[in-house]
Parts: C-alpha cells; structure tokens; sequence
C-alpha cells in the first residue's frame, strides 16, 4: 500500500488565491483527518470525516476554509481566499475506524502563501 | 476536555544514553494515549498506543512508555539512543469518539 497521498507537497501562492490541497486515503479506511501545523500552534485538528461525512469541522479556522470528500478515496481541502498567516503544513491522515485507532499520516503539503 | 502537557520543547542526549521525554494529561475519562514521531519533513509516524490492557507498553524502536494514573503520565523512554532517533516527538490523547489532542511536541536532539 503506498500510504497516504497527499498532493502538492509544497505549494506557494500569493494573497487571494484560491489554494486546494488533496489527498487520498488509504484504502479501506474510513476516517480522514485534516490537520495543519505551525510553529506557534503544533498540531491542529481542522476537520474529520468518518464515511465520507464531516463529523466535526471546529477547527475549521473560518468560512476561507472548505474541505470535502466526494467519496472514499480522495479529499480536498481548501483556502479561498488564501491569506500569508495561512502558512502552515498541512497534514492529512486517514484510520481504519475512528481517532482511537492508529492515524496514517502523509507527507504533508508545504504551503506558503506570500 | 482534555490537554497534553509536555514538559520539555527539547532534549538533547548522547547517543548510547538514556532517552526520556515526559507527557503529562489531564482528562475527564480514561484516554487512550499515544506517542507519535515525526522525522524532518515526513508525516507522523505512530510509536506506541496504551488503551488499559498493560500499563508499560512496547513501541517500534525500542520504546516504551508506561502509564501512571496517580501521576497523570505517560513517559516515553529508551535505554539506549541512536543518531536515527533524532526527531520531533508528540503525545496524544483521545478521551472521546473522535478527536485527538497533541502536545506540543518534543524535539529530541541526539549528539554522537
């Protein structure tokens, strides 16, 4: 299994643009997890999907952010309009079941926005 | 709710020393708790998982760490470190259905 895919791996963009960050899941597993990580702020939980659904999107930072997940093997991400304090890492990470379970993280996607 | 305290940012230790790196929680139920590590611009990577059944539990590497209720921690340690051991290192809690809580992270430096 290749793990995780996530897509870009590093993105740069100006202020205003739209940004969509993708990822696909490992098959079979039916949670997915968006997270972001800053030096100021570690890891934060954005959203969570369980079959496809979004069970909680708090963390959501504001309505810029939008994430979907049309099926179960792919999701998205994204930032409209996109804003420099929106640089981060953002990780997505998928589980066989729930939170409790092992979490699969990807690599990541480097996203700077200037 | 529930927080993850770690008590240290860094950790500098020789290789072939002792390594520790100290976890504390505070939740209202008894979490499942976790170390996960993470290599420079890799993902996270799950070391080991403590869910009630023992209170040490052995992780990939040569980690452990081992559960204390009365002191609300979860430690991790080795006995001996190597140079690959260097790396950020994250304890997490899950006290409820979904969501995790991660500390703050330990970043482990490993000096020959």
């Amino acid at each position: 299994d290749a793990g995780v895919i996530q897509s870009p791996r590093h993105e740069v963009t100006e202020m205003g643009q739209e940004v969509t960050l993708r990822c696909k899941p490992i098959s079979g597993h039916n949670s997915l997890f968006w997270y972001r990580q800053t030096m100021m702020r570690g890891l934060e939980l954005l959203i969570y999907f369980n079959n496809n659904v979004p069970i909680d999107d708090s963390g959501m930072p504001e309505d810029r952010f939008s994430a979907k997940m049309p099926n179960a093997s792919f999701s998205t991400l994204k930032i409209q309009p996109s804003e420099p304090r929106d640089s981060a890492v953002y990780f997505c990470a998928s589980s066989f079941s729930s939170a409790n379970e092992k979490l699969f993280f990807g690599s990541g996607t480097q996203l700077s926005v200037l | 709710a529930q927080s993850v305290t770690q008590l240290d940012s860094h950790v500098s230790v020789s290789e072939g020393t002792p390594v520790l790196l100290r976890c504390n929680y505070s939740s209202s139920y008894s979490p499942s708790l976790f170390w996960y590590v993470q290599h420079p611009n890799k993902g996270l990577q799950l070391l080991l998982k403590y869910t009630s059944a023992a209170t040490l539990v052995k992780g990939i590497n040569g980690f452990e760490a081992e559960f204390k209720k009365s002191e609300t921690s979860f430690h991790l340690t080795k006995p001996s470190a190597h140079m690959s051991d260097a790396a950020e290192y994250f304890c997490v809690a899950n006290s409820g259905y979904s969501t995790l809580t991660f500390g703050k992270g330990t970043m482990l430096l490993v000096s020959p």
